[in-house]
C-alpha cells in the first residue's frame, strides 16, 4: 500500500533542545501534509508541501520536502512545553490522505 | 462560529448493540471522512465521501456503515459486526478531497 513511515515513534527532550521527525515513502509523493495532535485533542493542520526541495518555516518549526519527493521532515528549534503532542505526516493520493503513525514528542521542563 | 462538531464526546455501548456517531460541519465542505485512532496506530481511514450521496470504503470499513444524505452531515454507525470497536473516532472535512482536512473534537467509544 501507499504508506508513509515516520521515525522516531517517540522522542523525549529537555526544554530548549531541538527535535526532528522524519517521514519516508518508497514511492514519490505528490504532496505531504503535517498535522499536530495535542494530548487528548484532535489533529490540527500545520502545513502542506508540494514542490521538490521545498522548505517552509513557521516560527520555530521548519518543514522540508526532499528533492526526490520521497521524504519530508519537521524540525523544531528550542522546544517548549507547548510543543508536546503527536506530529503526523500524511500523503495525499486517490482522493484521500494516508497518515503515518506519528511521532510523540514529550518535553521535560 | 464555523467548524465541525461531533457528538457525543464519550459513548458507552453494550456488546451486540449498534451505535451511531454524529458528525456535522457548517464549513460548506464537499468531502468528509471518518478515522479510527488506537494507541500507536495513528489514524486509519474508515469511510470517506467526496460529495453528497456518495461514499467509499477506506482501509478498515468492515463493521461500519455511513450515509451522506446531506452535505453537512456524515454519520457513522458502528455495528455489532465490529469486533473491537473501543477506540477514538475522528471526523474530518475538506473543501475537496485534495485539500487540508479539518478535524472535529472526536468521540471516544467504549464497549462495556
Amino acid at each position: 500500500g501507499q504508506q508513509v513511515m515516520q521515525i522516531p515513534q517517540y522522542q523525549h527532550v529537555q526544554e530548549g533542545e531541538d527535535f526532528t521527525t522524519y517521514c519516508n515513502s518508497s514511492t514519490t509523493l505528490s504532496n505531504i501534509q503535517w498535522y499536530k495532535q495535542r494530548p487528548g485533542g484532535h489533529p490540527v493542520f500545520l502545513i502542506q508541501l508540494v514542490k521538490s526541495g521545498e522548505v517552509k518555516k513557521q516560527k520555530r518549526l521548519t518543514f522540508q520536502f526532499g528533492e526526490a519527493k520521497k521524504n519530508s521532515s519537521l524540525h523544531i528549534t528550542a522546544t517548549q512545553t507547548t510543543d508536546v503532542g503527536t506530529y503526523f505526516c500524511a500523503r495525499g493520493s486517490n482522493y484521500k490522505l494516508t497518515f503515518g503513525k506519528g511521532t510523540l514528542l514529550t518535553v521535560n521542563p | 462560529d464555523g467548524g465541525i462538531t461531533q457528538s457525543p464526546k464519550y459513548l458507552f455501548r453494550k456488546e451486540g448493540q449498534n451505535v451511531t456517531l454524529s458528525c456535522e460541519q457548517n464549513l460548506n465542505h464537499d468531502a468528509m471522512y471518518w478515522y479510527r485512532q488506537d494507541p500507536g496506530q495513528g489514524l486509519r481511514l474508515i469511510y470517506y465521501s467526496q460529495i453528497v450521496n456518495d461514499f467509499q470504503k477506506g482501509d478498515i470499513a468492515e463493521g461500519y456503515s455511513v450515509s451522506r444524505e446531506k452535505k453537512e452531515s456524515f454519520p457513522l454507525t458502528v455495528t455489532s459486526a465490529q469486533k473491537n470497536p473501543t477506540a477514538f473516532y475522528l471526523c474530518a472535512s475538506s473543501i475537496d478531497s485534495q485539500e487540508t482536512q479539518y478535524f472535529g473534537p472526536g468521540t471516544r467509544l467504549l464497549v462495556l
